[in-house]
């Protein structure tokens, strides 16, 4: 089956710790993104690649990095400066840049402090 | 930055009826979309209509769009208890070439 997948499903951190949600895609997708969603709210942008190898902060990057190095995989990593990372966490894929393409979601991770 | 707010944030309805929802956005758009999302899960694209559509079907769903006005409404007609969900506006500016979703309207629909 095509799709997006994430994993893990639920993720806990320990202050101070670094941790690395994982997004991967078999739909050939060119553009992937990652949202953050706290409870009750609306999605914001963290950070978006159009293509392998490059990728643009949004609205919330502080406290967050990502890498993409192959076509399929575009992994968050929530950092020990991300003070408040409690959060549901999306990733998302299209065929080139949203302009006028529809997302595809991941079924999300859900990220608690310890 | 919220490009679009929803509006009612919450609506119940009994099963049958017709629920609306309002989305209003402040910038010059290229689209508009809809998603849905149930509670714990990814999102799911409904529609997108594009900056010259004033109108849109898919279903039991209706998409209206005026750019004048800088809204959108979304009409689910003879609302189903599986409606349940949330519904998020989205909209992508000439700005930048990723999504920016609303804050949402969470939808209940009583069997």
């Amino acid at each position: 089956d095509g799709g997006i997948t994430q994993s893990p499903k639920y993720l806990f951190r320990k202050e101070g710790q670094n941790v690395t949600l994982s997004c991967e895609q078999n739909l050939n997708h060119d553009a992937m993104y990652w949202y953050r969603q706290d409870p009750g709210q609306g999605l914001r942008l963290i950070y978006y690649s159009q293509i392998v190898n490059d990728f643009q902060k949004g609205d919330i990057a502080e406290g967050y990095s990502v890498s993409r190095e192959k076509k399929e995989s575009f992994p968050l990593t929530v950092t020990s400066a991300q003070k408040n990372p409690t959060a549901f966490y999306l990733c998302a894929s299209s065929t080139q840049g949203a302009a006028n393409e529809k997302l595809f979601f991941g079924s999300g991770t859900q990220l608690s402090v310890l | 930055s919220q490009q679009g707010e929803e509006d009612p944030q919450a609506l119940s309805i009994q099963e049958g009826e017709n629920a609306t929802m309002n989305c209003s956005y402040k910038t010059s758009i290229n689209n508009l979309q809809w998603y849905r999302q149930n509670s714990g899960r990814g999102l799911v694209h409904l529609i997108l209509i594009r900056s010259n559509e004033r109108e849109k079907h898919s279903g039991r769903l209706r998409v209206t769009l005026d750019t004048s006005k800088k809204s959108s409404s979304l009409l689910i007609t003879a609302s189903r208890a599986a409606d349940t969900a949330s519904y998020f506006c989205a909209t992508t500016d000439t700005g930048r070439r990723a999504l920016t979703f609303g804050s949402g309207t969470r939808l209940q629909v009583q069997p």
